[in-house]
């Protein structure tokens, strides 16, 4: 069955320190990964996309990484700040079919002053 | 570039009543989506659109939701009647297709059943 698993549920952490968020699959045959960020009342933002080949790629202070061999991705948070306080959920495509998007169920992260 | 569109924002309605959505994709985008999302989950693919035929339905209840995008570009989903467990956030997305990978997200509808 294709799932996708996210760890913690959620996380609370005080301003300007890291976090890394942690996001296990079992889709077949995976074409990419996705981590988007959900704020409170808005819909989901793509923060990165990796294929298959690409083991890592950065948005700022948002660095995800990719481990297609053991089916395993982080997404690293670095000096958090309070704005990064939302749902970050990992997503996963198909190959033939990247329209077709399995879901996590997002892990809540708290940034505190 | 303006993003994709959702009205209304929030809607609260009694069982049994029908409600509509409506979404207005980012302009170009030949695909659109609707996705419920209930609290604490991930969202869950309802219909799949391109231009305005359906690609994937498989998981939208057709005995109380419908969803159609006549002119290929805006789209209203409806549920009727509505229940209790409908309460969730409707999500609308749009993408380029084939060109992309990239799908862009509304703000969302926040519905409550009661």
């Amino acid at each position: 069955k294709n799932q996708v698993e996210q760890s913690p549920q959620s996380l609370i952490i005080l301003e300007g320190k890291n976090c890394t968020l942690q996001c296990n699959y079992t889709v077949s045959p995976f074409s990419n990964l996705r981590w988007y960020k959900q704020d409170t009342g808005r819909g989901p933002v793509s923060l990165t996309i990796m294929t298959f080949s690409e083991n890592t790629k950065s948005n700022g202070r948002y660095t995800a990484t990719l481990d297609a061999d053991t089916k395993q991705s982080s997404l690293h948070i670095t000096a958090s700040q309070l704005s990064d306080s939302a749902s970050y959920i990992c997503v996963v495509s198909l190959l033939y079919n990247t329209d077709k998007l399995i879901f996590g169920t997002g892990t809540r992260l708290q940034v505190f002053p | 570039e303006a993003g994709v569109a959702q009205s209304p924002r929030y809607k609260i309605i009694e069982k049994r009543q029908s409600v509509a959505f409506w979404c207005n994709p980012i302009s170009g985008h030949a695909t659109l989506y609707w996705y419920q999302q209930i609290l604490g989950q991930g969202p869950k693919l309802l219909i799949q659109f391109q231009n305005n035929g359906v690609v994937d339905d498989s998981q939208l209840p057709k005995d109380r939701f419908s969803a159609e995008r006549l002119k290929g570009v805006d789209s209203t989903l409806k549920i009727q009647p509505a229940k209790l467990e409908d309460s969730a956030v409707y999500l609308c997305a749009s993408s380029a297709g084939r060109t992309s990978y990239e799908q862009y997200f509304g703000p969302g509808t926040r519905l409550t059943v009661t």
